[in-house]
C-alpha cells in the first residue's frame, strides 16, 4: 500500500511569493496534519484536519492556511513568504483523531530566497 | 509552554551494542507517546508507541519504557546496527475532543560506529 505522498519534493521561492503544498493520505485515513520542521529541530504542529474540518491550529501566523478535500487529500498554503519560512513541511495522516498514530510523508523542502 | 525534551543531543555507540535514548516530558496530561526515527532527507518513521496506562512495550529489537512518576520516556535499541543511525524523536499526544496533534522534542542523533 502507498504511504503518505507529498508534492512537490523541493521548491524554491522568493520573499513575498505564495506557495501551495499538497498531500495525499494513506488510503482509508481521514485525518491529515501539517508540520513545519526547521533544520536541526523537531517538527512543529501547524494544522490538523479531520473529515474536512479544521481540528487544531498551531502557533503560526494567518499567512498559513490549509484545507482538506472530499477525498481527504490536503493543501497547505503560505502567503507572503519570509526567509524564515524555509523548512521541511511534513504531512502526516491518521485514521481518525482519537489517539491514532500519525504516519508521515517524505516532506516538501521549501527554500525562500 | 509545556513540551517534550531530550537529555542528549548526540549518542555514539558501537555496532552490536545496545542504545538507550532518553526523553523527558512536562505535560502530565499527555497520555500517548510515540518514538519516531528520521533519516536524512526523509520524513519521520513510526517506531513504537505506548499509552500512559502502560510502563513498558516491546517491539522488534526496540523497547519503550515509560516512567510517569518522573515523566520520563526511553527508547532501547538492542544490538544496534549501522542502519539505526538517524535522529530519534519522542512525541506526545494529549487526548482531547479536538484532535491528536503531536508535540515533538528536539531529537537525539544516534551514530553507530562499525
Amino acid at each position: 500500500d502507498a504511504g503518505v505522498t507529498q508534492s512537490p519534493t523541493h521548491l524554491i521561492k522568493t520573499r513575498g511569493q505564495q506557495v501551495t503544498l499538497r498531500c495525499s493520505p494513506i488510503s482509508g485515513h481521514k485525518s491529515v496534519s501539517w508540520y513545519q520542521q526547521v533544520l536541526g529541530q523537531g517538527p512543529q504542529f501547524i494544522f490538523q484536519y479531520y473529515e474536512k474540518e479544521e481540528r487544531g491550529r498551531g502557533n503560526f501566523p494567518d499567512r498559513f492556511s490549509a484545507r482538506q478535500f472530499p477525498n481527504y487529500s490536503s493543501e497547505l498554503n503560505v502567503n507572503a513568504l519570509l526567509l524564515g519560512d524555509s523548512a521541511l513541511y511534513l504531512c502526516a495522516s491518521s485514521f481518525d483523531v482519537y489517539q491514532e498514530t500519525q504516519y508521515f510523508g517524505p516532506g516538501t523542502r521549501l527554500l525562500v530566497l | 509552554g509545556e513540551s517534550v525534551g531530550l537529555h542528549l543531543p548526540t549518542l555514539s555507540v558501537q555496532e552490536g551494542d545496545n542504545s538507550i535514548i532518553n526523553c523527558a516530558y512536562s505535560n502530565s496530561a499527555s497520555d500517548y507517546f510515540i518514538w519516531y526515527k528520521q533519516e536524512s532527507g526523509k520524513g519521520p518513521q513510526f517506531i513504537i508507541d505506548i499509552r500512559s496506562n502502560m510502563d513498558k512495550r516491546q517491539g522488534q529489537r526496540v523497547t519503550v519504557l515509560l516512567n510517569k512518576t518522573v515523566k520520563h520516556l526511553s527508547l532501547q535499541i538492542a544490538a544496534t546496527q549501522p542502519g539505526d543511525s538517524a535522529v530519534y524523536f519522542c512525541a506526545e499526544i494529549q487526548a482531547n475532543n479536538a484532535g491528536n496533534m503531536l508535540t515533538f522534542g528536539g531529537g537525539t542523533r544516534l551514530m553507530v560506529k562499525p
